[in-house]
């Protein structure tokens, strides 16, 4: 396997602009995770999926940020609309079972200007 | 819900000291205890971790501690190298979600 994959892996947009990020879990894990990375803030739990199903959201900073996991293959995260302030790096992660090793892919540096 | 403290926020040695890190938990519930090291640029890594029923793990030069009754969790790391310059975090999980403390930038110097 791959890997967890995503993309892009830079993305620099203009503030009010709606942004899309993509996760590819590796194959057979039903957790996964969505996570953001500030230098401030460290490494935030945004939102976690179990079997595609959505089970914490509660880190999800505002109603600028929705997330969805269409199926076992696939979930984006998408900002819209987009403020300076969201810029970060944003890590994907899956696991298997409950407490299982969490692989993180290799990132998305968002930069909004 | 779970906070991870961890310390330092920063660990200078020199190659072929010892360094140490520190975290405390507050859930008791928490019982998986994974260490992460992320090298500049790139993804976090799994690196050792450690389960409730176990007070102490090793791997070569690698190894973590756990004091349940504390809720404190440690990393050592024997015989330094430069290569182990990176950003560890720890994290603590009951359920099924990682919390992660805030990162110990480590450096070793030749």
């Amino acid at each position: 396997d791959a890997g967890v994959i995503q993309s892009p892996r830079h993305e620099v947009t203009e503030m009010g602009q709606e942004v899309t990020l993509r996760c590819k879990p590796i194959s057979g894990h039903d957790y996964l995770f969505w996570y953001r990375q500030t230098m401030m803030r460290g490494l935030e739990l945004l939102i976690y999926f179990n079997n595609n199903v959505p089970i914490d959201d509660s880190g999800m900073p505002e109603d600028r940020f929705s997330a969805k996991m269409p199926n076992a293959s696939f979930s984006t995260l998408k900002i819209q609309p987009s403020e300076p302030r969201d810029s970060a790096v944003y890590f994907c992660a899956s696991s298997f079972g409950d407490g299982g090793e969490a692989f993180f892919g290799q990132g998305t540096r968002l930069t909004v200007v | 819900g779970e906070n991870v403290e961890q310390h330092p926020s920063t660990l200078s040695v020199q190659e072929g000291d010892s360094a140490v890190i520190k975290c405390t938990y507050s859930d008791s519930a928490s019982n998986y205890f994974p260490w992460y090291k992320q090298e500049l640029g790139k993804r976090p890594q799994l690196i050792i971790d450690i389960r409730s029923n176990v007070g102490e793990k090793k791997d070569q030069r690698i190894a973590v501690t756990l004091n349940k009754t504390a809720k404190h969790f440690s990393l050592h790391i024997t015989e330094t190298q430069p290569e182990d310059s990176a950003v560890y975090f720890c994290a603590a999980s009951g359920y099924s979600t990682l919390t992660f403390g805030k990162g110990t930038m480590l450096l070793v110097s030749p």
